[in-house]
Protein backbone atom coordinates (compact mmCIF):
# COMPACT_ATOMS: atom_id res chain seq x y z
CA UNK A 1 0.00 0.00 0.00
CA UNK A 2 1.37 3.40 -0.93
CA UNK A 3 1.64 6.06 1.86
CA UNK A 4 0.24 9.03 -0.29
CA UNK A 5 -2.53 8.18 -2.79
CA UNK A 6 -3.77 10.46 -5.95
CA UNK A 7 -6.01 9.89 -8.75
CA UNK A 8 -3.42 10.44 -11.79
CA UNK A 9 -6.19 12.01 -13.90
CA UNK A 10 -6.29 14.14 -15.82
CA UNK A 11 -8.70 16.06 -14.38
CA UNK A 12 -10.58 18.84 -17.20
CA UNK A 13 -12.15 21.47 -15.63
CA UNK A 14 -14.02 24.57 -17.66
CA UNK A 15 -11.84 27.82 -16.97
CA UNK A 16 -13.47 29.76 -14.30
CA UNK A 17 -14.39 26.64 -12.34
CA UNK A 18 -13.79 25.12 -9.26
CA UNK A 19 -10.52 22.44 -9.48
CA UNK A 20 -10.87 19.84 -6.88
CA UNK A 21 -7.96 17.39 -5.94
CA UNK A 22 -7.70 14.75 -3.82
CA UNK A 23 -4.95 13.27 -1.81
CA UNK A 24 -5.49 10.06 0.69
CA UNK A 25 -2.52 8.69 3.04
CA UNK A 26 -1.82 5.77 5.21
CA UNK A 27 -0.06 6.96 8.64
CA UNK A 28 -1.95 8.24 11.15
CA UNK A 29 0.89 9.88 12.83
CA UNK A 30 1.54 12.49 9.93
CA UNK A 31 1.91 16.15 10.92
CA UNK A 32 2.45 17.71 8.11
CA UNK A 33 0.75 18.32 4.95
CA UNK A 34 1.72 19.79 1.49
CA UNK A 35 0.57 20.59 -2.13
CA UNK A 36 2.80 21.28 -4.61
CA UNK A 37 2.80 22.10 -8.19
CA UNK A 38 4.68 20.97 -10.86
CA UNK A 39 4.50 22.21 -14.29
CA UNK A 40 5.22 19.99 -17.15
CA UNK A 41 10.00 20.15 -17.70
CA UNK A 42 10.19 22.17 -14.42
CA UNK A 43 10.74 21.31 -10.84
CA UNK A 44 7.67 21.37 -7.77
CA UNK A 45 6.73 24.70 -6.12
CA UNK A 46 5.61 24.62 -2.75
CA UNK A 47 1.91 26.00 -2.97
CA UNK A 48 0.36 25.41 0.19
CA UNK A 49 0.53 23.79 3.49
CA UNK A 50 -2.02 22.58 6.10
CA UNK A 51 -1.24 21.56 9.28
CA UNK A 52 -4.32 20.69 11.60
CA UNK A 53 -7.78 20.20 10.54
CA UNK A 54 -10.11 22.05 8.80
CA UNK A 55 -9.80 24.59 5.68
CA UNK A 56 -6.27 27.24 5.01
CA UNK A 57 -6.82 29.75 2.43
CA UNK A 58 -4.45 31.51 0.11
CA UNK A 59 -5.92 33.25 -2.83
CA UNK A 60 -7.42 31.17 -4.86
CA UNK A 61 -6.40 28.09 -3.35
CA UNK A 62 -7.94 26.16 -0.05
CA UNK A 63 -6.21 23.23 1.30
CA UNK A 64 -9.17 21.06 3.62
CA UNK A 65 -7.59 18.61 6.06
CA UNK A 66 -9.43 15.82 7.44
CA UNK A 67 -7.25 13.95 9.90
CA UNK A 68 -10.01 11.41 10.97
CA UNK A 69 -10.67 10.33 7.08
CA UNK A 70 -7.00 11.05 6.35
CA UNK A 71 -7.68 12.77 3.32
CA UNK A 72 -6.17 16.30 2.25
CA UNK A 73 -7.90 18.18 -0.66
CA UNK A 74 -6.83 21.27 -2.54
CA UNK A 75 -9.74 23.62 -4.03
CA UNK A 76 -8.92 26.03 -6.55
CA UNK A 77 -11.45 28.25 -6.94
CA UNK A 78 -11.58 30.65 -10.80
CA UNK A 79 -9.42 27.70 -12.56
CA UNK A 80 -7.22 29.78 -14.94
CA UNK A 81 -5.32 27.90 -17.76
CA UNK A 82 -1.89 28.78 -16.04
CA UNK A 83 -3.38 26.18 -13.43
CA UNK A 84 -2.59 23.55 -15.54
CA UNK A 85 0.15 20.69 -14.22
CA UNK A 86 0.89 18.28 -12.24
CA UNK A 87 -0.40 19.11 -8.16
CA UNK A 88 1.16 16.38 -6.12
CA UNK A 89 0.77 16.18 -2.14
CA UNK A 90 3.40 15.19 0.06
CA UNK A 91 2.79 13.77 3.68
CA UNK A 92 5.38 14.62 6.86
CA UNK A 93 5.60 11.48 8.82
CA UNK A 94 7.52 11.42 12.23
CA UNK A 95 8.85 14.93 11.60
CA UNK A 96 11.76 13.32 9.28
CA UNK A 97 10.16 11.60 6.86
CA UNK A 98 8.58 12.99 3.74
CA UNK A 99 6.53 10.31 1.02
CA UNK A 100 4.77 12.27 -2.21
CA UNK A 101 1.71 11.36 -4.25
CA UNK A 102 2.28 10.60 -7.58
CA UNK A 103 0.19 13.55 -8.92
CA UNK A 104 -2.66 14.67 -10.22
CA UNK A 105 -2.55 16.49 -14.32
CA UNK A 106 -5.17 19.18 -13.82
CA UNK A 107 -5.90 20.65 -17.45
CA UNK A 108 -7.99 24.05 -17.38
CA UNK A 109 -9.63 24.41 -20.76
CA UNK A 110 -9.95 27.69 -22.03
CA UNK B 1 17.45 35.22 -1.97
CA UNK B 2 19.14 32.52 -4.24
CA UNK B 3 17.39 29.52 -4.74
CA UNK B 4 18.51 25.98 -4.67
CA UNK B 5 21.08 25.51 -7.46
CA UNK B 6 21.88 22.24 -9.33
CA UNK B 7 24.40 21.57 -11.78
CA UNK B 8 24.55 20.38 -14.43
CA UNK B 9 21.49 21.11 -15.87
CA UNK B 10 21.39 18.30 -18.16
CA UNK B 11 23.52 15.27 -18.58
CA UNK B 12 24.18 11.97 -20.96
CA UNK B 13 26.32 8.87 -19.56
CA UNK B 14 27.00 5.60 -21.12
CA UNK B 15 25.73 2.36 -19.05
CA UNK B 16 28.63 2.04 -16.77
CA UNK B 17 30.11 4.89 -16.00
CA UNK B 18 29.33 7.24 -12.83
CA UNK B 19 28.07 10.28 -12.42
CA UNK B 20 28.16 13.18 -9.44
CA UNK B 21 25.30 15.58 -9.22
CA UNK B 22 26.17 19.14 -7.01
CA UNK B 23 23.23 20.64 -5.37
CA UNK B 24 23.51 24.01 -2.68
CA UNK B 25 20.67 24.71 -0.84
CA UNK B 26 19.69 28.35 -0.26
CA UNK B 27 21.80 29.69 2.13
CA UNK B 28 20.99 29.00 5.96
CA UNK B 29 18.96 25.57 5.13
CA UNK B 30 21.28 22.83 6.52
CA UNK B 31 18.79 20.33 5.35
CA UNK B 32 19.61 18.76 1.93
CA UNK B 33 17.13 15.82 0.06
CA UNK B 34 17.53 14.44 -3.09
CA UNK B 35 14.78 12.53 -4.94
CA UNK B 36 14.30 10.83 -8.37
CA UNK B 37 11.24 11.45 -10.36
CA UNK B 38 10.64 9.39 -13.21
CA UNK B 39 7.07 9.39 -15.25
CA UNK B 40 5.99 5.93 -14.07
CA UNK B 41 7.54 6.09 -10.29
CA UNK B 42 6.75 9.76 -9.76
CA UNK B 43 8.99 11.59 -6.90
CA UNK B 44 10.94 9.02 -4.94
CA UNK B 45 12.97 9.94 -2.30
CA UNK B 46 16.77 9.16 -2.03
CA UNK B 47 18.40 10.22 0.82
CA UNK B 48 18.47 13.70 3.54
CA UNK B 49 21.56 15.13 4.76
CA UNK B 50 21.54 17.60 7.58
CA UNK B 51 24.79 19.09 9.17
CA UNK B 52 26.69 16.77 7.37
CA UNK B 53 25.02 13.47 8.41
CA UNK B 54 22.56 11.24 6.05
CA UNK B 55 19.48 11.38 8.25
CA UNK B 56 17.24 9.22 5.90
CA UNK B 57 17.32 6.63 3.12
CA UNK B 58 14.92 5.48 0.75
CA UNK B 59 15.20 2.13 -0.93
CA UNK B 60 17.53 2.92 -3.33
CA UNK B 61 20.92 0.13 -4.40
CA UNK B 62 24.32 1.63 -2.79
CA UNK B 63 25.45 2.13 -6.50
CA UNK B 64 23.46 5.95 -4.74
CA UNK B 65 25.29 7.47 -2.61
CA UNK B 66 25.30 10.72 -1.23
CA UNK B 67 27.30 13.44 1.45
CA UNK B 68 27.35 16.77 2.35
CA UNK B 69 29.56 19.50 3.60
CA UNK B 70 30.15 21.91 5.75
CA UNK B 71 28.81 24.62 3.96
CA UNK B 72 25.86 22.43 3.71
CA UNK B 73 26.41 21.93 -0.34
CA UNK B 74 26.13 18.51 -1.16
CA UNK B 75 26.38 15.87 -3.84
CA UNK B 76 25.43 13.11 -4.81
CA UNK B 77 26.59 10.03 -6.34
CA UNK B 78 25.13 7.07 -9.51
CA UNK B 79 27.85 4.45 -10.00
CA UNK B 80 27.95 1.54 -12.92
CA UNK B 81 25.02 3.13 -14.44
CA UNK B 82 22.03 1.58 -15.50
CA UNK B 83 19.63 2.83 -18.20
CA UNK B 84 16.89 2.54 -16.03
CA UNK B 85 18.40 5.46 -13.86
CA UNK B 86 17.45 7.83 -16.69
CA UNK B 87 15.42 10.69 -14.47
CA UNK B 88 15.02 14.29 -13.36
CA UNK B 89 16.89 14.12 -10.13
CA UNK B 90 15.63 17.43 -7.84
CA UNK B 91 17.45 18.28 -4.67
CA UNK B 92 14.94 20.23 -1.92
CA UNK B 93 16.43 21.86 0.72
CA UNK B 94 14.26 23.19 4.42
CA UNK B 95 15.44 25.40 7.16
CA UNK B 96 13.73 22.68 9.80
CA UNK B 97 16.40 19.93 11.52
CA UNK B 98 13.88 16.91 9.62
CA UNK B 99 12.61 16.85 6.12
CA UNK B 100 10.58 19.87 6.10
CA UNK B 101 8.36 21.19 8.76
CA UNK B 102 7.70 23.82 6.57
CA UNK B 103 8.07 22.37 3.16
CA UNK B 104 10.39 22.22 0.54
CA UNK B 105 12.26 24.68 -1.70
CA UNK B 106 13.19 22.25 -5.14
CA UNK B 107 16.08 23.05 -7.34
CA UNK B 108 15.68 22.92 -10.68
CA UNK B 109 16.98 19.66 -11.16
CA UNK B 110 19.47 17.57 -13.50
CA UNK B 111 17.79 15.71 -16.42
CA UNK B 112 20.37 12.16 -16.41
CA UNK B 113 19.94 10.15 -19.79
CA UNK B 114 22.00 7.09 -19.41
CA UNK B 115 22.72 5.80 -23.12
Amino acid sequence: QKEVEQNSGPLSVPEGAIASLNCTYSDRGSQSFFWYRQYSGKSPELIMSIYSNGDKEDGRFTAQLNKASQYVSLLIRDSQPSDSATYLCAVLYNFNKFYFGSGTKLNVKP
Amino acid sequence: KAGVTQTPRYLIKTRGQQVTLSCSPISGHRSVSWYQQTPGQGLQFLFEYFSETQRNKGNFPGRFSGRQFSNSRSEMNVSTLELGDSALYLCASSTDSGTGGLGYTFGSGTRLTVV
